[in-house]
């Protein structure tokens, strides 16, 4: 079957420290995969999308990868910020389907001063 | 720019009685929409999407319907709440593969 695993457990990082944020996918052929923050209460954000081709992406102190042989994306906040605590969702497309994402349950990241 | 809207913010319904959530978008034409729900401490489940005016995908058999009437609003309905219809809602349109969401509407079916 298909799934998206993020890790359920909440990562507890201290202010400054590089967070790393994983994202496992298993029977899923995604031709991108994207990466979403969401706050308590509030509707998920778009952050940065990495495609097959693309072995890294960055912006700003986010950086993303992208292994299609190991179907694993890893995000990576560096000088992490109290302000980053967040749930963060990855997401990619179904093998069929029109325009459609599916999520992972997220992580939840806490950044301590 | 773009901006879409969700109301209401928060909802208190009984077992049994009937929900409409309301959705639109501003600021673009045509967008693809879409109905997520999120349960409490679990990923988003997409529920609905549409491509145009009347044109409805569902993705989950459920007690849940959805419609668009007009090009920029997608409504979520249903004749009888569940207990298990309790969750956040969320509706998003998407711009070529990215997706954004509206604030969403927190229900709580007693």
């Amino acid at each position: 079957s298909q799934k998206i695993e993020q890790n359920s457990e909440a990562l507890n990082i201290q202010e400054g420290k590089t967070a790393t944020l994983t994202c496992n996918y298993t029977n899923y052929s995604p031709a991108y995969l994207q990466w979403y923050r969401q706050d308590p209460g509030r509707g998920p954000v778009f952050l940065l999308l990495i495609r097959e081709n693309e072995k890294e992406k960055r912006k700003e102190r986010l950086k993303v990868t992208f292994d299609t042989t190991l179907k694993q994306s890893l995000f990576h906040i560096t000088a992490s910020q109290p302000a980053d605590s967040a749930t963060y969702l990855c997401a990619l497309p179904p093998n069929t389907g029109f325009q459609k994402l599916v999520f992972g349950t997220g992580t939840r990241l806490l950044v301590s001063p | 720019s773009q901006t879409i809207h969700q109301w209401p913010a928060t909802l208190v319904q009984p077992v049994g009685s009937p929900l409409s959530l309301e959705c639109t978008v501003e600021g673009t034409s045509n967008p693809n929409l879409y109905w997520y729900r999120q349960a409490a401490g679990r990923g988003l489940q997409l529920l609905f999407y549409s491509v145009g005016i009347g044109q409805i995908s569902s993705e989950v058999p459920q007690n849940l319907s959805a419609s668009r009437p007009q090009d920029r609003q997608f409504i979520l309905s249903s004749k009888k709440l569940l207990l298990s219809d309790s969750g956040f809602y969320l509706c998003a349109w998407n711009l070529q593969e990215t997706q954004y969401f509206g604030p969403g509407t927190r229900l709580l079916v007693l």
